[in-house]
């Protein structure tokens, strides 16, 4: 009965080389979410969409770029990879949140940069 | 924009007695704050959430409340457990589809 499910769940990739997180749900959400987080930090918002409409947080890099083919995924693509951008990347989903509405967030994926 | 401020950043209690931690935000037209738990290595889970119709949520063990005027609300745990030890994240939002978190408090339950 997973809601948002997050693929890989675990992923190490080289300095510089382009990288693809997924994530994937079964809510039927209009609007998701892609945070950062480093070692117990607040999430962090990069960007997200509602439907199709993506909004990007203004200090979000240009090295982090995102796709959303339809409701039910959306990617999260870092260009070149910096050993900064180590860190657990959450995708999370929420319902038209016109008054406020919890946000369901996926298991995680831990990205190692080497 | 809208800021939360969350304090402690740490709080160490013995397993029975009682948390509290604290948020203050700046937006006054922010109108839903949820809490969520986050054990390590684990997804934030919503443990319990409050909009600004309402001063005061219960939930078991757990309870929040909201000063709309003095733009601070809490989270209560009473009779705390060894399993109530995480990170909570306070936040809050205007309605307009982001949540803006606190900086988290890492509890730690003493037996």
């Amino acid at each position: 009965d997973a809601m948002v499910i997050q693929n890989p769940r675990y992923q190490v990739t080289q300095f510089g080389k382009p990288v693809t997180l997924s994530c994937s749900q079964t809510l039927n959400h209009n609007v998701m979410y892609w945070y950062q987080q480093k070692s117990s930090q607040a999430p962090k918002l990069l960007f997200h969409y509602y439907d199709k409409d993506f909004n990007n947080e203004a200090d979000t890099p240009d090295n982090f770029q995102s796709r959303r083919p339809n409701t039910s995924f959306c990617f999260l693509d870092i260009r070149s990879p910096g050993l900064g951008d180590a860190a657990m990347y959450l995708c999370a989903t929420s319902r038209d949140p016109g008054q406020g509405y919890e946000q369901y967030f996926g298991p995680g994926t831990r990205l190692t940069v080497t | 924009g809208e800021n939360v401020e969350q304090h402690p950043s740490t709080l160490s209690v013995q397993e029975g007695d009682s948390a509290v931690i604290k948020c203050t935000y700046s937006d006054s037209a922010s109108n839903y704050f949820p809490w969520y738990k986050q054990e390590l290595g684990k997804r934030p889970q919503l443990i319990i959430d409050i909009r600004s119709n309402v001063g005061e949520k219960k939930d078991q063990r757990i309870a929040v409340t909201l000063n709309k005027t003095a733009k601070h609300f809490s989270l209560h745990i009473t009779e705390t457990q060894p399993e109530d030890s995480a990170v909570y994240f306070c936040a809050a939002s205007t309605g307009a589809q982001k949540l803006v978190f606190g900086q988290g408090t890492r509890l730690t339950i003493n037996p």
